[in-house]
């Protein structure tokens, strides 16, 4: 167990739709991130917050936006959905401002599949 | 721009035997690499972080080597188990963010018993 949760564990919509995907981090890790894996994709970096404040960001559509809340809790925002959102959406944490030096602990992830 | 490859898409050994696991970076020059483990459905595992200035990295049957000169990692799991059965990741920092990582696209690898 990574200790960081991710709800719901599958979430099934339709095009056009807007869903929220939620986030706890470890217990104590200040830094949380967002990817997305799709089959042909692989693992994609979306978005990283540290501490409330957005600090890097990826290839991450407009139509997606992310925030980090007080509790260090996390939700990511996709909205005007396609069919080529469908994926697993992954979030991760770690201990401090992130970077090639520190662990990154994955939950289980929330696949998004779009009808 | 920066590039990672990871070794054949998919690699079967024998229980028993070492398996190996190339992961071949261009253009850059990253400080430190990482090796995760993903099973299907399930998050990326953090198995080992290796340093540049650390030749040799090793957790009980995982070793791990960062070539820096060759811009290549090797992964090593030693006598093999149907249970080390998943796809293995590396990961280096993303090239102008230091904060980043970059995951290479993966080894899937099947231990036959």
């Amino acid at each position: 167990d990574s200790g960081v949760t991710q709800t719901p564990k599958h979430l099934i919509t339709a095009t056009g739709q807007r869903v929220t995907l939620r986030c706890s981090p470890r217990s104590g890790d200040l830094s949380v991130y967002w990817y997305q894996q799709s089959l042909d994709q692989g693992l994609q970096f979306l978005i990283q917050y540290y501490n409330g404040e957005e600090r890097a960001k990826g290839n991450i559509l407009e139509r997606f936006s992310a925030q980090q809340f007080p509790d260090l809790h996390s939700e990511l925002n996709l909205s005007s959905l396609e069919l080529g959102d469908s994926a697993l959406y992954f979030c991760a944490s770690s201990v401090g401002v992130g970077g090639g030096n520190q662990p990154q602990h994955f939950g289980d992830g929330t696949r998004l599949s779009i009808l | 721009s920066q590039k990672i490859e990871q070794n054949s898409e998919a690699l079967n050994i024998q229980e028993g035997k070492t398996a190996t696991l190339t992961c071949n970076y261009t253009n850059y020059s990253p400080a430190y690499l990482q090796w995760y483990r993903q099973d299907p459905g399930r998050g990326p595992v953090f198995l080992l972080l290796i340093r540049e200035n650390e030749k040799e990295k090793r957790k009980e049957r995982l070793k791990v080597t960062f070539d820096t000169t060759l811009k290549q990692s090797l992964f090593h799991i030693t006598a093999s188990q149907p249970a080390d059965s998943a796809t293995y990741l590396c990961a280096l920092p993303t090239s102008g963010s230091a904060r980043q990582l970059t995951f290479g696209s993966g080894t899937q690898l099947t231990v036959l018993p």
